[in-house]
């Protein structure tokens, strides 16, 4: 079975802390997302990476960053919290890139984040 | 701007009752995903549908993507409390970058 996991599942942090959420897949998958998630919002894509070193903007990447070193590791960071960050993130991997519509995202269990 | 649209987002149903939950969108997908979050947990992929007025059945679940390939339901027969979770519609845009757009939810209560 695939496995994502995350290295938080709860976090509190202080508006202008810098914060790390870290995930790692175990199967081999090149790409790898983070998502925030908020009650009515559904999931929003912040970034995604289809490879080592290679990184591409989702749909809301203002106030975050991320580092994809090696192929099982993509970390999401929050370089200085602010409150309007408090949410949901999930971090998800898949197998193929683009040409696969039966395309599968593994999720990860979550990393509730409260910035106060 | 939220291009996927779900509704109902909330929904409280005694178990043996049928339901759908639609997902709509003014844009088109080159195919569409249903997934279902519990508790705690992260999303769980249960269908794709790719062509247009498709129809996917898994158990008790129905599953139908539009013609115009713009919108999907999901239709839940004999709803048990089991089916409890939030519904999660997913689809992968038909040109541009790489990326799935997620509709909005619905939370599905199932009463026993």
């Amino acid at each position: 079975d695939v496995k994502v996991t995350q290295s938080s599942r709860y976090l509190v942090k202080r508006t202008g802390e810098k914060v790390f959420l870290e995930c790692v897949q175990d199967m081999d998958h090149e790409n790898m997302f983070w998502y925030r998630q908020d009650p009515g919002l559904g999931l929003r894509l912040i970034y995604f990476s289809y490879d080592v070193k290679m990184k591409e903007k989702g749909d809301i990447p203002e106030g975050y960053s991320v580092s994809r070193e090696k192929k099982e590791r993509f970390s999401l960071i929050l370089e200085s919290a602010s409150t309007n960050q408090t949410s949901m993130y999930l971090c998800a991997s898949s197998l193929l890139f683009q040409g696969n519509l039966q395309e599968t995202q593994y999720f990860g269990p979550g990393t509730r984040l409260l910035v106060l | 701007t939220q291009l996927l649209e779900q509704s109902p987002q909330f929904l409280s149903i005694q178990e043996g009752e049928n339901l759908t939950v639609y997902c709509n969108s003014s844009s088109v997908f080159s195919s569409l995903q249903w997934y279902r979050q519990e508790p705690g947990e992260g999303p769980v992929l249960l269908v794709t549908v790719v062509t247009g007025g498709e129809v996917k059945k898994l158990k008790r679940l129905t599953f139908q993507f539009g013609d115009a390939r713009k919108d999907s339901s999901l239709h839940i027969t004999a709803a048990q409390p089991g089916d409890t979770g939030l519904y999660l519609c997913a689809g992968a845009r038909a040109s541009g970058t790489y990326k799935y757009i997620f509709g909005t939810g619905t939370r599905l209560k199932v009463l026993a």
